[in-house]
């Protein structure tokens, strides 16, 4: 069964850390750059960062830049985000997800998200 | 960075109604837009790529349009399972993305 599912949320204090995995089934995810995208309670879709198939490239979105930090485990099938120094604006819903590539002009990708997991929630507060 | 803005923010509409919402890129993204759909508690689901491609498995009464700066997603005839909120996304600048802010669409 194709599918991505996350784990590792829950509530933490903010400045504290916290690991979030996603684990993929049914497709072969090495070759897939894979997305954190997270949604606060009420709010809309924010993306978070970005890892290359073959974790060569990473880049996150301003917000989160330095206190988080992508990563991919190719052997396990497994995406991760790391992160530290929480916020209490961190708090949401965090989606991993696959995004499919089907052309690159002059060096730009379209890229679309057509696979997602579930989510999971991240809570910082004291 | 490229700032989507949806409008409108919400809509009421009716069973078998058409329906357009729109998306605006603070600078021309070409055709790197996609659409999706997302119910509470959901993930979301892409409708469509490329400003106009239809994804698979997708009902054809959903459709987009649009280039450069100016895109719609229409919807030819609402039906019960089509209330939710709709994002527009862009890829243009990858690899950094950004999303509109949704158009939540509610029963009449």
């Amino acid at each position: 069964q194709v599918q991505l599912v996350e784990s590792g949320g829950g509530v933490v204090q903010p400045g504290r850390s916290l690991r979030l995995s996603c684990a993929a089934s049914g497709f072969t995810f090495s070759s897939y750059g894979m997305h954190w995208v997270r949604q606060a309670p009420g709010k809309g879709l924010e993306w978070v960062a970005v890892i290359w198939y073959d974790g060569s490239n990473k880049d996150y979105a301003d917000s989160v830049k330095g206190r988080f930090t992508i990563s991919r485990d190719n052997s396990k099938n497994t995406l991760y985000l790391q992160m530290n120094s929480l916020r209490a604006e961190d708090t949401a819903v965090y989606y991993c997800a696959r995004a499919h590539e089907p052309y690159c002009k002059n060096g730009v990708c379209l890229w679309f998200f057509d696979l997602w997991g579930r989510g999971t929630l991240v809570t910082v507060s004291s | 960075d490229i700032q989507m803005t949806q409008s409108p923010s919400s809509l009421s509409a009716s069973v078998g109604d058409r329906v357009t919402i729109t998306c605006r890129a603070s600078q021309s993204i070409s055709n790197y837009l996609n659409w999706y759909q997302q119910k509470p508690g959901k993930a979301p689901k892409v409708l469509i790529y490329a400003a106009s491609s239809l994804q698979s498995g997708v009902p054809s009464r959903f459709s987009g349009s649009g280039s450069g700066t100016d895109f719609t997603l229409t919807i030819s005839s609402l039906q019960p399972e089509d209330f939710a909120t709709y994002y527009c996304q862009q890829s243009y600048s990858t690899p950094q993305i950004t999303f509109g802010q949704g158009t939540k669409l509610e029963i009449k």
